[in-house]
């Protein structure tokens, strides 16, 4: 079946630098991808959808200029954390589809710590 | 805006008990409806989905759901959970043109052995 592969799994750094996550489809095609943050105990937000060749549209109070997504081909996306946060922390998940309104393929998520 | 509630944040259950989990949107039109199933440790899984026909939608691992378009509903159930579901659920709703899948705040599910 369909696998999204996510990396790191986990990262941690330092305030005030930046950090990337990185987001593949690894047997299809993924024309539409999705970030998403989870805070403890509470839903998944989404971030950001992120179309392949087009700039992200990012959720309403999420800052476009502090998440940096790049979706530079069909099968890649990538989450930047820029000049991070210790309220930044938290588990970072995307997720892909193919096309139209089939499910989405979750990745394993980013738990990103930064001190 | 679409929204979707669940309403039980944590559920605790002995082994072989009946499980129903409630799920309701906010969208008055066409509606895909999803459960995901976040294991502990593990990635969110898809559980089931509805996109049109048989509102009883059948998933795997013996779940269930029914979509209830009057009721705004799609909860999810199963006649007999185990241990094994101990896990996090999340219902999610994709309505009308928008590309995006909204989730709900999701429902600890506890199985006591």
């Amino acid at each position: 079946g369909a696998v999204v592969s996510q990396h790191p799994s986990r990262v941690i750094c330092k305030s005030g630098t930046s950090v990337k996550i990185e987001c593949r489809s690894l047997d299809f095609q993924a024309t539409t991808m999705f970030w998403y943050r989870q805070f403890p105990k509470q839903s998944l937000m989404l971030m950001a959808t992120s179309n392949e060749g087009s700039k992200a549209t990012y959720e309403q109070g999420v800052e476009k200029d502090k998440f940096l997504i790049n979706h530079a081909s069909l099968t890649l996306s990538t989450l930047t954390v820029t000049s991070a946060h210790p309220e930044d922390s938290s588990f970072y998940i995307c997720s892909a589809r193919d096309q139209g309104m089939s499910p989405l393929h979750f990745g394993n998520g980013t738990r990103l710590t930064v001190t | 805006a679409q929204s979707v509630s669940q309403h039980n944040h944590h559920v605790i259950l002995s082994e072989a008990a009946s499980l129903e989990l409630g799920c309701n949107y906010s969208y008055g039109g066409t509606v895909n409806l999803f459960w995901y199933v976040q294991y502990p440790g593990q990635h969110l899984q898809l559980l089931l989905k509805y996109f049109s026909g048989d509102p009883l939608v059948k998933g795997i691992k013996g779940f269930e759901a029914e979509f209830i378009k009057s009721k705004f509903s799609f909860n999810l159930r199963k006649p007999s959970v185990q241990w094994s579901d101990t896990a996090e659920y999340f219902c999610a709703v994709n309505a009308g043109r928008d590309d995006k899948i909204i989730f709900g705040k999701g429902t600890r599910l506890h199985i006591l052995p």
